[in-house]
């Protein structure tokens, strides 16, 4: 259990949808990630935030949004849904600072979206 | 830009063998950091070993070994003994500092061990 928790495991939704994915960050870890894992595209960077401020974007689309909140915990917002969103997303969190390249980032179970 | 090479897709071997898997990765930085993570069929990433650019000592840690090389830009693993358990998709990553504030993962495509009984 790397103490990164997510939420849902799960999710099932249509096209068009909007959803919301919640992650947890271990205790005392400043940093949140969000990566995406698609059969054709793998593992790919989304966005970092850092004690509630955005620091570093990956390849995130428009139609997806994220956000840091005081106590830490951060959601990533689905919106305008299409069936090539289906993947695995991951939260990871890491300790933080500044350019923390260093920093082992600890991997929550993922949730799995599914668009139909 | 950062990029991460697995060439192995899938590897199979028989449980007691030694597993190697191997990494290239390009960047231009000249402080950068090396992961390797694990995930298993359950579907989590699982941190396993890290080593920096400025490191090039190989170790050993339990069963698994790395071989990082920085003038080939190779940053190998090794499982010795295999065990069932070990089935999973290894990654590699390539930690990049975006800027003075900001940092991400460039994974490679995973390369897929099974080691049959």
């Amino acid at each position: 259990d790397s103490g990164v928790t997510q939420t849902p495991k799960h999710l099932i939704t249509a096209t068009g949808q909007r959803v919301t994915l919640r992650c947890s960050p271990r205790s005392g870890d400043l940093s949140v990630y969000w990566y995406q894992q698609s059969l054709d595209q793998g593992l790919q960077f989304l966005i970092q935030y850092y004690n509630g401020e955005e620091r570093a974007k990956g390849n995130i689309l428009e139609r997806f949004s994220a956000q840091q909140f005081p106590d830490l915990h951060s959601e990533l917002n689905l919106s305008s849904l299409e069936l090539g969103d289906s993947a695995l997303y991951f939260c990871a969190s890491s300790v933080g600072g500044l350019a923390a390249v260093d920093n082992e980032q600890f991997f929550g179970p993922g949730t799995r979206l599914t668009v139909l | 830009a950062q990029k991460v090479t697995q060439a192995q897709t899938e590897i199979s071997v028989v449980e007691k063998e030694d597993v190697t898997l191997d990494c290239v990765y390009e960047t231009r930085d000249t402080t950068y950091y090396l992961f390797w993570y694990k995930q298993p069929p359950s579907g989590e990433l699982v941190f396993l070993i890290r080593r920096n650019s400025f490191d090039e000592q190989n170790e050993i840690s339990g069963r698994y070994s790395w071989n990082f090389q920085k003038s080939t830009s190779s940053f190998n693993f090794t499982i010795t003994a295999s065990q069932v358990v070990d089935s999973a998709v290894y990654f590699c990553a390539l930690s990049e500092a975006i800027d003075a504030a900001g940092n991400k993962l460039t994974f490679g495509g995973g390369t897929r061990v099974l080691v049959k009984p």
